[in-house]
């Protein structure tokens, strides 16, 4: 089966300090892998993906993930965190039913940004 | 929350009522899906849509129930025989198979309280 654990419930950093997000990963072939984000109350918002290519993948509001293949892991990074990072953090996988297309999810990583 | 609308973003209702709450994109896109949120669990997916007029099991689906009649619009129907259906709901959609895009794009979410 094709999964994704996120190990954190919750991350607390200090601003302007990085910040890492973990995520690992299970899938038989090749991974496409995503991050989302949520503040409270809302949908969630992509920030990035890995489908193929680099390693290192750059998405939106300074965030980038690290695709480590022998590790299994694509971990959310950011070189300085703001008090405004803070929210929930999900990593999914696509997965396949049939033909479908599906994305399966971590429980979440609250990130909490501390001023 | 992109093209993808939710309502209402609040939804109180006594035990035993059905419910239906409403999902409407306008990005053309051909899939359609609906998520249950619980805290500490992630997403969970109820049911997915491929196509108009077409719908499938995800794996909660037991209690809810869904029509595709238009592309644009994928309503979910939280029935009496839902045990537990307090929760946060989010719809979301993805482009066809034929496009390089594999990612999910989310409404804003419900939230139902059921007393």
């Amino acid at each position: 089966a094709q999964s994704v654990a996120q190990p954190e419930d919750q991350v607390n950093v200090a601003e302007g300090n990085p910040l890492t997000v973990k995520c690992t990963y299970s899938v038989s072939g090749n991974p496409y892998l995503f991050w989302y984000v949520q503040y409270p109350n809302r949908g969630l918002q992509f920030l990035l993906k890995y489908i193929t290519g680099d390693n290192l993948v750059k998405g939106s509001y300074g965030f980038e993930a690290e695709f480590n293949k022998s590790q299994t892991s694509f971990h959310l990074k950011k070189p300085s965190a703001l008090v405004s990072d803070s929210a929930l953090y999900f990593c999914a996988v696509r997965t396949f039913s049939g033909s479908a297309r599906q994305l399966t999810f971590g429980s979440g990583t609250q990130l909490t940004v501390l001023p | 929350d992109g093209g993808i609308t939710q309502s209402p973003k609040y939804l109180f209702r006594k035990e035993g009522q059905n419910v239906t709450l409403s999902c409407e994109q306008n990005l053309n896109h051909d899939a359609m899906y609906w998520y249950r949120q619980d805290p500490g669990q992630g997403l969970r997916l109820i049911y997915y849509s491929q196509i108009v007029n077409d719908f499938q099991k995800g794996d909660i689906a037991e209690g809810y129930s869904v029509s595709r009649e238009k592309k644009e619009s994928f309503p979910l129907t939280v029935t009496s025989a839902q045990k537990n259906p307090t929760a946060f709901y989010l719809c979301a959609s993805s482009p066809s198979e034929t496009v390089d895009s594999y990612e999910q794009y989310f409404g804003p979410g419900t939230r139902l309280t059921v007393t």
